[in-house]
């Protein structure tokens, strides 16, 4: 168990729809990021929080926008979903800005677009 | 910027057979290296890290990988496989945790 708690754990919707996923980063660590797993794509670093500030911003789509909370939970929300959105997201999280901290990642959320 | 290319995109073998998985980066600075594991319907693991010191780093289940400044290129190793091992394998480098395209181990009896 890495700690990372990702909710749900699947989600099923329609193209146009809106959904919010949800991280909760391991206990202490400051740290959130997003990353979007698909087969074409392979592992696509999305964007990094780091106690509570943008820390950075990878091939995130302009539909796609995240905040970290007071409490460093993260959230990530999709809008105007399309059926290429359908993929595993991951939160990770580490202790520190990154570099040399090791991620520890979530299960995922699998979000399916139909 | 930094980038991270793992040269083989599946990679099969026979049980207690060795097995390399390679991995190359571009970086004009000093760099992190990890290598990550992912079971099937899991979240990715850390397998092991090199931050400095010994070039040779070991994970606690056999694997180890050697960071060579020279060509670039940390390769991931084990002596002997076990059908377990079968899982997709990530090299990430530092600086915004960067994961290669990722390789697929697959461990035949």
């Amino acid at each position: 168990d890495s700690g990372v708690t990702q909710t749900p754990k699947h989600l099923i919707t329609a193209t146009g729809q809106r959904v919010t996923l949800r991280c909760s980063p391991r206990s202490g660590d400051l740290s959130v990021y997003w990353y979007q797993q698909s087969l074409d794509q392979g592992l696509q670093f999305l964007i990094q929080y780091y106690n509570g500030e943008e820390r950075a911003k990878g091939n995130i789509l302009e539909r796609f926008s995240a905040q970290q909370f007071p409490d460093l939970h993260s959230e990530l929300n999709l809008s105007s979903l399309e059926l290429g959105d359908s993929a595993l997201y991951f939160c990770a999280s580490s202790i520190g800005q990154g570099y040399n901290s090791p991620l520890h990642f979530g299960n995922g959320t699998r979000l399916t677009v139909t | 910027a930094q980038s991270v290319t793992q040269l083989d995109s599946q990679v099969p073998v026979f049980e207690e057979a060795p097995v390399e998985l390679r991995c190359n980066y571009s970086s004009s600075v000093s760099v992190y290296l990890f290598w990550y594991v992912q079971y099937p319907n899991q979240g990715l693991q850390l397998l092991l890290k090199y931050l400095s010191g010994s070039t040779l780093v070991e994970s606690i289940n056999g694997f180890e990988a050697e960071f060579n400044k020279s060509q670039t290129s940390f390769h991931l190793r084990k002596p002997s496989v076990h059908i377990s091992d079968t899982a997709e394998y990530f090299c990430a480098v530092s600086s915004d945790m960067r994961f290669g395209a990722g390789t697929r181990l697959t461990v035949k009896p």
